[in-house]
């Protein structure tokens, strides 16, 4: 099975900083990559798809990119509502798989 | 509006059996393939299990194959899991979640708020 690894797992920053997510894989997935927001007491929130596609509605401050087994979320001029944990997932596969998480908190 | 609704967690003895459900509304339902996520509170988000639109095709991750049977019934627009032989790691907050239907393997569009699972004697 393919594996994901979020770095770092936990990252502070301040409201207007830009963050960068890595998310690597054990073998290469393409672009086969989404990335998910979650906050406390509720349900991931779908961002990207194929590695870089923003989902209808999501804040052009969050980008994606990366192919094969190496990719980044950024997240530029950071607002108050983006601190969250932040999972990848590889999906395009009968067993999708998610990256451990990051959480982003507030320096 | 488009609503996934998880139900059916609660206390389960270990060995026990539980059938979780999710009911969907907004979307034609059997056109999508659902999946079930888990996550141990405080932790990740871990696949469990997948059926397609149809209920023709279904997988597993390792751990519950064999233990847990996902199911649908498209008349009354709802997912089960039924769970069997638990253990004290198969507790968690369960999710169903919706899979995109742009293609043949999609990302999760659409999630429930979670219902919880305890194992526990």
């Amino acid at each position: 099975d393919i594996q994901l690894t979020q770095s770092p797992s936990t990252l502070s920053a301040s409201v207007g900083d830009t963050v960068i997510i890595t998310c690597r894989a054990s073998q290469s997935i393409s672009r086969w990559l989404a990335w998910y927001q979650q906050k406390p007491g509720k349900a991931p929130k779908f961002l990207i798809y194929k590695a870089s596609n923003l989902e209808g509605g999501v804040p052009s401050r969050f980008s994606g990119s990366g192919s094969e087994t190496v990719f980044t979320l950024t997240i530029s001029s950071l607002q108050p509502d983006d601190f969250a944990t932040y999972y990848c997932q590889h999906y395009n596969t009968y067993s999708p798989t998610f990256g451990q998480g990051t959480k982003l908190e507030i320096k | 509006e488009v609503v996934l609704e998880e139900s059916g967690g609660g206390v389960v003895q270990p060995g026990g059996s539980l059938r979780l459900a999710c009911a969907a509304s907004g979307f034609i339902f059997s056109d999508y393939w659902i999946h079930w996520v888990r996550q141990v509170p405080g932790k990740g988000l871990v696949w469990v299990s997948r059926i397609k639109g149809d209920g023709s095709s279904t997988n597993y991750e390792a751990s519950v194959r064999g233990r847990f049977t996902i199911s649908r019934d498209n008349t009354k627009e709802t997912l089960y899991l039924h769970m069997s032989s638990v253990r004290a790691e198969d507790t968690a907050l369960y999710y169903c979640a919706r899979e995109r239907d742009y293609g043949p393997a999609e990302p999760f569009d659409l999630w429930g708020q979670g219902t919880m699972v305890t194992v526990s004697s």
